[in-house]
């Protein structure tokens, strides 16, 4: 099993819909699990922090699930702006340099 | 937020020649800095672990005679890929870890276009 796996998508959705992605991880030591934003031929910004069970900041919900190993992140009320890709970040075996996802890509269309 | 400035932004370059990369935090120390590589449609993959004064430390396949790596001070690191072949070209990103922050919650230059010709 790879160390921290997202479906790469892309998923298409429509302006307003609400979109959840899984970000699935093999170490059950890892404390804390971050999602970050990359838009095209740009760095990575963090978007939240996930260090309990969960974290909410407007339209976007990060979860976390100790027993299945994986994180979310919601978007509600989906916007043109929300297109771009997003990287689950979890540390990396026993040190906590971090590991990314390949990144989930989200398309939202008018 | 802490900002992180790279240069340059991007480089195109014959084979066989090197190429250096800076990474600098503009409005905070950073002990430690990292840096990644992107290819396209995929993840980012560390390379290196830099730290001030110290030799940095390079992930499994990475070639520390390739990729040098100075950490002269605690605001600046630099990356020079030696030798540049096509097969490097790709996305460099660094990023620096803020002192009493997961090593997670990074701060990112805008990245390094590296094409090689």
């Amino acid at each position: 099993r790879k160390e921290v796996e997202q479906d790469p998508g892309p998923f298409n959705v429509p302006e307003g819909a609400t979109v959840a992605f899984n970000c699935t991880y093999s170490n059950s030591a890892s404390q804390s699990f971050f999602w970050y934003r990359q838009d095209c031929r740009k760095e990575p910004k963090l978007l939240m922090s996930v260090y309990s069970s969960g974290n909410e900041d407007g339209r976007f919900t990060a979860q976390l699930n100790r027993a299945s190993q994986y994180i979310s992140l919601l978007i509600r009320d989906s916007k043109l702006s929300d297109s771009a890709t997003y990287l689950c970040v979890v540390p990396s075996g026993g040190s906590y340099i971090p590991t990314f996802g390949r990144g989930t890509s989200l398309i939202v269309h008018p | 937020g802490a900002v992180v400035s790279q240069h340059p932004s991007w480089v195109i370059c014959k084979s066989g020649t090197s190429v250096k990369i800076e990474c600098r935090s503009l409005d905070f120390q950073a002990t430690t800095m990292f840096w990644y590589r992107q290819f396209p449609k995929q993840s980012l993959m560390l390379m290196a672990t830099s730290n001030e004064g110290s030799k940095a430390t390079y992930e499994q396949g990475v070639e520390k005679d390739k990729f040098l790596i100075n950490h002269a001070s605690l605001t600046l690191s630099t990356l020079t890929v030696t030798s540049a072949h096509p097969e490097d070209s790709s996305f460099y990103i660094c990023s620096a870890h803020l002192s009493g922050r997961s090593y997670n919650e990074q701060f990112f230059g805008p990245g390094t276009r590296l094409t090689v010709l």
